[in-house]
């Protein structure tokens, strides 16, 4: 199985709003309501921000938002603020017990 | 609370095996999956495999399979993830993630394995 498809790269000003998607297959993504999101700051470890498509363990704040529709799946980050800056991973479950992540969206923020 | 803490930093020549170990506190040991996932030095993450520590089964990328063993030792709460026949592309932090069908909030801190001659 391929990884997910992200882009590189993304930014926003502080405040504004930012879109980051993540495309998968009707294997994956389309089938699967296991979407989780990680962020993760330079030499940290990656930090699970949104699971199962769009909840949000507890400490995470809700400007972090999450979606799906069909074989991409989607992560809003509202009211940019300078810690939001990292890089930004998307993982499905992909069936038979395998496990897929995205390449990874450097968010800026300007 | 809820902690992994990974073993320390290896290198290792190519063509020989690495075993990087992750101890779990804080929570039921059995009751979650542990997943392993990688990342090579600029680039992004990348799943291994995980091991249900309460049977022993295991599930591996296809890309791992026959070079990955992942094993357990519920008497001290702690998993290991084995990679032998390693290459300089094997040069990567190697992460522990607490989890069931993905890896969930828990996380060790990395163990970097370098693999030079």
């Amino acid at each position: 199985q391929s990884a997910l498809t992200q882009p590189p790269s993304a930014s926003g000003s502080p405040g504004q709003s930012v879109t980051i998607s993540c495309t998968g297959t009707s294997s994956d993504v389309g089938t699967y309501d296991y979407v989780s999101w990680y962020q993760q700051h330079p030499g940290k470890a990656p930090k699970l921000i949104i699971y199962e498509v769009t909840k949000r363990p507890s400490g995470v704040p809700d400007r972090f938002s999450g979606s799906k529709s069909g074989n991409t799946a989607s992560l809003t980050v509202s009211g940019l603020q300078a810690e939001d800056e990292a890089d930004y991973y998307c993982n499905s479950y992909g069936g038979s017990n395998n496990n897929l992540f995205g390449g990874g969206t450097k968010l800026t923020v300007l | 609370q809820v902690q992994l803490v990974q073993s320390g930093a290896e290198v290792r020549e190519p063509g020989t095996s690495v075993k990087v170990s992750c101890k779990a506190s804080g929570y039921t040991f059995t009751g979650y999956y542990f997943h392993w996932v990688r990342q090579a030095p600029g680039q992004g993450l990348e799943w291994m495999g995980w091991i249900n520590p309460n049977s022993g089964g295991t599930n591996y990328a296809q890309k791992f399979q026959g070079r990955v063993t992942m094993t357990r030792d519920t008497s001290i709460g702690t998993a290991y993830m084995e990679l032998s026949r390693l290459t300089s592309d094997d040069t990567a932090v190697y992460y522990c993630a607490r989890g069931r069908t993905v890896p969930d909030t828990a996380w060790g801190q990395g163990t970097l394995v370098t693999v030079s001659s």
